[in-house]
């Protein structure tokens, strides 16, 4: 399975609403699969954001927001806050298997 | 508090055994939970490795199957990771967490292991 496509950077100034857009093939995003997104700070682990498509843990903010349309997720930060810039990476699981994004560098302006 | 932690060499040398211990703690590795390993080349992103049930089984990515082992050992509450024969390109941090790649919810800090002479 290739990675899923995702933009290598996307930008925007506090206060302002981003998305980034991940890309499949109707193989990724098909049937059963699951969508998540995941955050990374430099140095750190990943952080599940958005499981399911939609779906956000418990503790993680109102602002962020998942959705999917054929065979291209999305995820949403509204209100765009410093804390924010990080990589964020998408994933396509589908029960055996299951692939990352190429993974996207929000820049707060 | 769910806590894992990652151990094992951080140097191996080129076509040997790259193998990692991730210890559980706060929660036990035989609940209901399928445990994972992912990892990350340098400045690069991350690759799902592969991961295993509480009862032993286990998926594997396809580009990596042929070299991977995951397994758990509930007597000592964790689950390790063996891949073998490794290059260069297996240099990289990695990270062990729990639940399966749609929802990781707990991981641990990662290790860097580097392949070389």
């Amino acid at each position: 399975q290739s990675a899923l496509t995702q933009p290598a950077s996307v930008s925007g100034s506090p206060g302002q609403s981003i998305t980034i857009s991940c890309t499949g093939t109707s193989s990724d995003f098909g049937g059963y699969n699951y969508v998540s997104w995941y955050q990374q700070h430099p140095g750190k682990a990943p952080k599940l954001m958005i499981y399911d498509v939609s779906n956000r843990p418990s503790g993680v903010s109102i602002r962020f927001s998942g959705s999917k349309s054929g065979n291209t997720a999305s995820l949403t930060i509204s209100g765009l806050q410093a804390e924010d810039e990080a990589d964020y990476y998408c994933i396509s699981y589908a029960s055996t298997w299951g692939v990352f994004g190429t993974g996207t560098k929000v820049t707060v302006l | 508090q769910v806590q894992l932690q990652e151990s094992g060499p951080g140097l191996v040398k080129p076509s040997g055994t790259l193998s990692l211990t991730c210890a559980v703690s706060g929660g036990s590795i035989s609940s209901s939970y399928w445990w994972s390993w992912v990892r990350q080349p340098p400045g690069k992103g991350l690759e799902w490795i592969g991961e295993i049930s509480h009862s032993g089984s286990t998926n594997y990515n396809p580009s990596l199957k042929s070299r991977v082992t995951i397994s758990v050992d509930k007597s000592k509450n964790h689950f390790s990771l063996r891949l073998t024969p490794v290059t260069a390109a297996d240099t990289a941090v990695y990270y062990c967490a729990r639940g399966q790649l749609r929802d990781l919810d707990y991981w641990g800090q990662g290790t860097l292991v580097t392949v070389s002479s």
